[in-house]
């Protein structure tokens, strides 16, 4: 089965800490994304990657910043946290149609 | 506009009733269709996906896809309590890396 494993499932963290979300996939897929859900808005995309040091902005990059140095992890940076950015993330690798979602990890920002 | 529409309801509906879930999207150059499942505190689980227009069955479970009205429907049939949970539609176009683009989602609940 695949797996795609998120470092944490609850995270708090203070305004203005520097945040990394950590992200590793077992089935070589070449396309990773991280997404942030909350209610009302569904998921957005906030990074994806589909290559090694290969980056793209989704559709809410501002306040984030992502690394992947290894295919099967891909890591999603907070610079500097901030209320807003309290939600649940969540991290998905790809081949053809198919996602594989992580657990998620709620993280709030105090 | 947001490129895809899905009422985020709540849902409620006794067991054994069919669920209609839909979803409308505005962009032309999508070529696959998917709805995903999702339980409370779980990631998205993909439950079927369909690629351009037509059905496609999978036991008590139907998806429609009309690329002509740009609108996408789930159907639940003998619906049971364990299929509640939150339905998301999600698409994408077919150039890879075929970003998946996602409805809000629906929040179902079958009562027994």
């Amino acid at each position: 089965d695949v797996k795609v494993t998120q470092s944490s499932r609850y995270l708090v963290k203070r305004t203005g800490e520097k945040v990394f979300l950590e992200c590793v996939q077992d089935m070589d897929h070449e396309n990773m994304f991280w997404y942030r859900q909350d209610p009302g808005l569904g998921l957005r995309l906030i990074y994806f990657s589909y290559d090694v040091k290969m980056k793209e902005k989704g559709d809410i990059p501002e306040g984030y910043s992502v690394s992947r140095e290894k295919k099967e992890r891909f890591s999603l940076i907070l610079e500097s946290a901030s209320t807003n950015q309290t939600s649940m993330y969540l991290c998905a690798s790809k081949m053809n149609t198919e996602a594989f979602f992580g657990q998620g990890t709620r993280l709030t920002v105090v | 506009q947001k490129e895809v529409e899905q009422d985020p309801g709540p849902l409620s509906v006794p067991e054994g009733a069919i669920v209609s879930l839909n979803c409308t999207y505005s962009n032309s150059a999508f070529q696959y269709f998917m709805w995903y499942r999702q339980y409370s505190r779980k990631g998205p689980e993909l439950l079927m996906y369909t690629y351009s227009s037509g059905n496609k069955e999978d036991g008590r479970f139907t998806a429609q896809v009309d690329k002509s009205s740009k609108y996408i429907s789930l159907f639940i049939r003998d619906s049971q309590p364990s299929d509640s949970a939150t339905y998301l539609c999600a698409m994408s176009e077919v150039p890879p890396p075929q970003k998946l683009v996602f409805g809000q989602g629906t929040r179902l609940t079958i009562n027994p």
